[in-house]
């Protein structure tokens, strides 16, 4: 059974512009998950994803979004790059529930690592 | 809200000896917890979970860990390390299929 995807692996942007991250989860999964994770904030939720509807949010400006299609693939979009934004992002993929309040293990993909220069 | 408190940012071991990296968490509910490793350069990779199904978990690569109510913790333990077990190791709760996490620790083994 493949694991959860994300491409590409690597990526370097100017301040500014703006990027788009992809996720494949693991076949059957419905549920999609972000996180970003920088050496002084550490990990951090962003947004979790159920049958392509935002069911949570983290704490992240607007510039932040995401969406999922009816494949459950999802991709992940931050716009007007900052430096700050320079991270290691991470997807996770869980079978998911229609009721939210039972979790299901979560299983992550290798990451995405952003650089903004 | 719930949280998870890692303490120790850095353990080094010696290999052969115990692994123990504590975990505190705070939460109101019986939580779902979770120990994940991350290798350099590499995603995480789940160790453990506690559902509230057993209160001693068993996990991969000899790791285990015991939920404790009394002292509301989960610390992760293994009888002998070994080299590759070098990485760092988060603890984390969940909540509405939310992963909050600690801060993590970096464990170092000494050959």
């Amino acid at each position: 059974k493949a694991g959860v995807t994300q491409t590409p692996r690597y990526l370097i942007k100017t301040r500014g512009q703006q990027v788009t991250l992809s996720c494949s989860p693991i076949s059957g999964h419905r549920s999609v998950s972000w996180y970003q994770q920088t050496p002084g904030q550490g990990l951090q939720f962003l947004f979790e994803y159920f049958s392509e509807t935002q069911r949570n949010k983290g704490n992240f400006p607007g510039r932040f979004s995401g969406r999922q299609f009816s494949n459950s693939r999802s991709e992940m979009n931050v716009s007007t790059l900052e430096l700050g934004d320079s991270a290691l992002y991470l997807c996770a993929s869980s079978l998911g529930l229609p009721n939210p309040r039972i979790n299901t293990e979560a299983f992550f993909g290798q990451g995405t690592r952003l650089t903004v220069v | 809200a719930q949280s998870v408190t890692q303490l120790g940012s850095h353990v080094s071991v010696s290999e052969g000896a115990l692994v123990l990296l504590r975990c505190n968490y705070s939460s109101s509910v019986p939580p779902y917890l979770f120990w994940y490793v991350q290798y350099p350069n590499q995603g995480l990779q789940l160790l453990l979970k506690y559902t509230s199904a057993a209160t001693l978990v068993k996990g991969i690569n000899g790791f285990e860990a015991e939920f404790k109510k009394s002292e509301t913790s989960f610390h992760l333990t293994k009888p002998s390390a070994h080299m590759s077990d070098a990485a760092e190791y988060f603890c984390a709760v969940s909540r509405n299929e939310k992963l909050t996490f600690g801060t993590g620790t970096r464990l170092t083994i000494i050959p």
